[in-house]
């Protein structure tokens, strides 16, 4: 079975920029993937960030941003804030009807 | 106001089962795909099947499948999940979530319910 594969944990600093990628253990990704971001902290139910690779969700600030960056899906933070420390979650579409998703990223802002 | 209101959690033995509940409100219920994903204590999140708007289709992952039933009554507004067969690896909090844009495949999830939870031991 295809795992889907995020960096486990990363940090920036206060205004700095960061990117968190989204991988297949086989294969590369693409806008066929529908790729989508969420986010979530403690306690919480997941936002939605990002989805089709690159749509900004009703209300996400323009600091986050999706992409496509060589063979995997992209979620870059430009500007980070103290409430951006969170656990970040990707989702892949599969095809008929499955959606998988990542391991998550904890992101941490110090 | 979207809500999704998730009931039916509680505890039982491997090799049980158990249905959950989702009564949804606040948008167009039987036109839009709806999903569960569940996330076991202090893990992350994972899909676990999803169903179109008018219920003739149904998706689940290979963790789940032939032993967990998607379903839904439009004219109740509620989604079902019929879980058969349940091991320890099925505990988590399970979330009723709303697909964001009726059955459109590239669109993602935008309402999740506060969850119900499942355990499984003995």
């Amino acid at each position: 079975q295809t795992v889907v594969t995020q960096e486990p944990s990363f940090s920036v600093s206060p205004g700095g920029t960061v990117t968190l990628t989204c991988g297949l253990s086989s294969g590369s990704v693409s806008t066929v993937y529908y790729p989508s971001w969420y986010q979530q902290t403690p306690g919480q139910t997941p936002r939605t960030l990002i989805y089709s690779t690159n749509v900004r969700s009703s209300g996400v600030p323009d600091r986050f941003s999706g992409s496509i960056l060589g063979d995997k899906a992209a979620l870059t933070i430009t500007g980070a804030q103290a409430d951006d420390e969170s656990d970040y979650y990707c989702v892949l579409y599969m095809g008929s009807g499955i959606r998988v998703f990542g391991g998550g990223t904890k992101l941490t802002v110090v | 106001e979207v809500q999704l209101v998730e009931s039916g959690g509680g505890s039982v033995q491997p090799g049980g089962s158990l249905r959950l509940s989702c009564s949804a409100s606040g948008f167009s219920f039987s036109s839009s795909t709806m999903h569960w994903v569940r996330q076991a204590p202090g893990k992350g999140l994972e899909y676990v099947s999803g169903i179109s708007g008018n219920g003739g289709n149904t998706y689940y992952a290979d963790s789940v499948k032939d032993r967990f039933t998607m379903s839904r009554d439009n004219s109740k507004k509620t989604l079902y999940l019929q879980m058969s067969s349940l091991r320890g690896d099925d505990t988590a909090v399970y979330h009723c979530v709303k697909h964001q844009y009726g059955d459109s495949v590239g669109s993602g999830f935008d309402y999740w319910g506060q969850g119900t939870l499942v355990t499984v031991s003995s």
